[in-house]
């Protein structure tokens, strides 16, 4: 079966800091990856999307950056974190099989920056 | 550009109210609609989608959304609601741009139930 994995869960970090934030698909090859983000009181913001290795589209200027080294891996990172960072991270990969189509969505990462 | 308009952020119903979280959505070309729940401190699970058939499409939990071409809408329902159903919902459509597909979400709308 397919499934995704998002770590950490939560993530306090002080401003100026990095992050790595890293998802993993199991159970498909070639899926299209997504990072959304979600901040306080507001809906979820697509930040980039990949559609293969190395492949990486940024919806809106920001100061992440995403990168997808494997096929089932999806990284999203920041050389210096600013406190507008913090919210809520959730990873997603989509499919088409058997004439169904879906979209499956992380457990996502509560990011804090303080 | 595909966009998705969720005008209720916020929505108090007494339990066993039906309630209805509405949903409009522009796009020029044919559609996937998709209906998400966020309960607190989770994150996002799928409940319903419409994809294409029937326009009247149902979860396991007693929702249920119509999809309405005339009208560009796509709005959640349920007849009863319960305490368990207090989260956020999140409409979503599905688009295309030069073969990349990707979700565009409404703002949400948080459903509150009063006992």
């Amino acid at each position: 079966s397919q499934t995704i994995h998002q770590w950490p869960a939560t993530l306090v970090q002080p401003v100026g800091s990095p992050l790595s934030l890293e998802c993993t698909v199991e159970g498909t090859s070639n899926p299209n990856l997504y990072w959304y983000r979600q901040a306080a009181g507001r809906g979820l913001q697509l930040l980039f999307y990949s559609v293969g290795i190395g492949q990486i589209s940024s919806e809106v200027p920001q100061n992440l950056s995403a990168s997808r080294p494997q096929d089932r891996q999806f990284i999203l990172s920041s050389k210096k974190l600013l406190l507008s960072d913090s919210g809520f991270y959730l990873c997603a990969w989509s499919s088409y099989r058997g004439g169904v189509y879906g979209y499956t969505f992380g457990s996502g990462t509560r990011l804090t920056v303080v | 550009a595909q966009s998705v308009t969720q005008l209720d952020s916020q929505v108090p119903v007494f339990e066993e109210a039906p309630v209805e979280l509405r949903c409009n959505y522009s796009s020029s070309v044919s559609v996937y609609l998709f209906w998400y729940v966020q309960y607190p401190n989770q994150g996002l699970q799928l409940l319903l989608k419409y994809l294409s058939g029937s326009t009247l499409v149902k979860s396991i939990n007693g929702f249920e959304a119509e999809f309405n071409k005339s009208q560009t809408s796509f709005h959640l329902r349920k007849p009863s609601v319960h305490i368990s159903d207090t989260a956020e919902y999140f409409c979503a459509v599905r688009t295309l741009t030069f073969g990349n597909e990707k979700l565009t979400f409404g703002t949400g709308t948080r459903l509150t139930i009063i006992p």
